[in-house]
């Protein structure tokens, strides 16, 4: 059974056009994580929710936002995508925050056109 | 900043054990070691985690040095599924619910039949 979903698994969206990427669980996580993964290199954080406190990594940049309606949904928005945007994007939840194991979605691929 | 260092890439015969190293050598007291693993086109996935004691589970065992600048993964049986890029990871406690999330560069384990 899908613990942690990401929709759509594929994304094409166009340089500059807005777009969402979602992830649900149902683990009942108090965290939930977004990373973005580029071709042959490590998972790089970008942000994370404990609960509704939001911590962002401090070179996240602007044009990334991320939502957290309520304990299972999380979003992440990027405003105007650039060509250095595409990558693979990974969501991820665990139950607390120091030393607790992260169960990670498949991802959403994003090709920007 | 924390850091971690792997080496690129290991081989290793089916059936022998493998010991996959990563140095830290900034890591502070509170600094948690994780250590996932990640096949093409998915997720990483939860391998092991620990803070000064060696640790094992059914999947593998954590070897931390005395002073805690080095660990070792170490699988006592390789499979061919075992063959995936293996990242270990600190995990640096920032203040209230801000983490910081260090990946190493991963390690491409190859595992011959």
């Amino acid at each position: 059974d899908a613990m942690v979903i990401q929709n759509p698994r594929y994304q094409v969206t166009q340089f500059g056009k807005p777009v969402t990427l979602s992830c649900s669980q149902t683990l009942n996580h108090n965290v939930m994580y977004w990373y973005q993964q580029k071709s042959s290199q490590a998972p790089k954080l970008l942000f994370h929710y404990y609960d509704k406190d939001f911590n962002n990594e401090a070179d996240t940049p602007d044009n990334f936002q991320s939502r957290r309606p309520n304990t299972s949904f999380c979003f992440l928005d990027i405003r105007s995508p650039g060509l250095g945007d595409a990558a693979m994007y990974l969501c991820a939840t665990s139950r607390s925050l120091a030393g607790s194991r992260q169960f990670f979605g498949p991802g959403t691929r994003l090709t920007v056109l | 900043d924390a850091k971690t260092t792997q080496p690129n890439s290991m081989e290793s015969n089916e059936e022998e054990p493998v010991h996959l190293p990563c140095n830290h050598s900034t890591i502070s007291g509170t600094d948690y070691i994780h250590w996932y693993r990640q096949l093409p086109s998915q997720g990483p996935e939860y391998v092991i985690h620990g803070l000064t004691s060696n640790v094992n589970n059914r999947m593998a065992s954590l070897a931390i040095a005395e002073d805690r600048k080095s660990s070792t993964l170490i699988l006592h049986r390789a499979t061919l599924r075992d063959a995936a890029v293996y990242y270990c990871i600190l995990e640096s406690l920032l203040g209230g619910s801000a983490r910081q999330l260090t990946f190493g560069s991963g390690t491409q384990l190859t595992v011959l039949p």
